[in-house]
C-alpha cells in the first residue's frame, strides 16, 4: 500500500530555533500534499495545501511566514517553523495524495518547544 | 464553525458485536467522504470511503452509510475485535482544485474483549 514517511518523529528544542519537518510518499507520485496540526483530544487541522512547484495555499489564521512550506517535488514537501515557541509545541502531520486518490498520513511529528 | 461534527466522543462496544460511529455534515458541497483510524502517536490510516452517488459500500468488516438527505453518515464494524479500537475520524471532501478534506473531531472506540 502507499506509504508516507515523515521525519523527525519527536523534536524537541529551544524556543527561538526553527524546525524543519519533511513529509515524503514513498512508492507513489504526491501532487497534492496537507499538512495539519493536531491538539490535545482535538481534531486534525488543516494548516495548509500545497502543489507540487507552486506555492502553498494557506488556511485563515495560520502565518505563512511562521509556518514556511516547501513542494519542491512529488515526493517531498517539507514544513518549517520558524523561530518557534511553546505554543507551537503541537503534534504536526502531513498527508500526501495522487489524483482522485485518498490522502495517506504521516506518522506525525510531536515538536515541544521548550 | 465546525462543518463535520461526530457528536459522541467514545463509545465501548462489547468484542464479537457491532460498532457503529456517527457523522452528520453541514456543508451540502461536499461530495466524498472517508473514514480514517488513528492509533496514538500515529497519523489516520485510511479505512474506507463513499462517494455522495452512493447510500452504502461495504469492505469486510467496515460498512459506510450515507443519507444525504439528513447530511448523515455512519460507519459500521461488525464483529467488533480488540484491535479496532482507536479514534475514527470522518472526512468530508469538497470538489475543489486541491480536494480539501475537512476532518470531524473524532470518536474513540474501545472494543472490550
Amino acid at each position: 500500500g502507499a506509504v508516507v514517511s515523515q521525519h523527525p518523529s519527536r523534536v524537541i528544542c529551544k524556543s527561538g530555533t526553527s524546525v524543519k519537518i519533511e513529509c515524503r510518499s514513498l512508492d507513489f507520485q504526491a501532487t497534492t500534499m496537507f499538512w495539519y496540526r493536531q491538539f490535545p483530544k482535538k481534531s486534525l487541522m488543516l494548516m495548509a495545501t500545497s502543489n507540487e512547484g507552486s506555492k502553498a495555499t494557506y488556511e485563515q489564521g495560520v502565518e505563512k511566514d511562521k509556518f514556511l512550506i516547501n513542494h519542491a517535488s512529488l515526493t517531498l514537501s517539507t514544513l518549517t517553523v520558524t523561530s518557534a515557541h511553546p505554543e507551537d509545541s503541537s503534534f504536526y502531520i502531513c498527508s500526501a495524495q495522487a489524483p482522485n486518490q485518498p490522502q495517506h498520513f504521516g506518522d506525525g511529528t510531536r515538536l515541544s518547544i521548550l | 464553525d465546525q462543518q463535520v461534527k461526530q457528536n459522541s466522543p467514545s463509545l465501548s462496544v462489547q468484542e464479537g458485536r457491532i460498532s457503529i460511529l456517527n457523522c452528520d455534515y453541514t456543508n451540502s458541497m461536499f461530495d466524498y467522504f472517508l473514514w480514517y483510524k488513528k492509533y496514538p502517536a500515529e497519523g489516520p490510516t485510511f479505512l474506507i470511503s463513499i462517494s455522495s452517488i452512493k447510500d452504502k459500500n461495504e469492505d469486510g468488516r467496515f460498512t459506510v452509510f450515507l443519507n444525504k438527505s439528513a447530511k448523515h453518515l455512519s460507519l459500521h464494524i461488525v464483529p467488533s475485535q480488540p484491535g479496532d479500537s482507536a479514534v475514527y475520524f470522518c472526512a468530508a471532501r469538497m470538489k475543489t482544485s486541491y480536494d480539501k478534506v475537512i476532518f470531524g473531531p473524532g470518536t474513540s472506540l474501545s472494543v472490550i474483549p
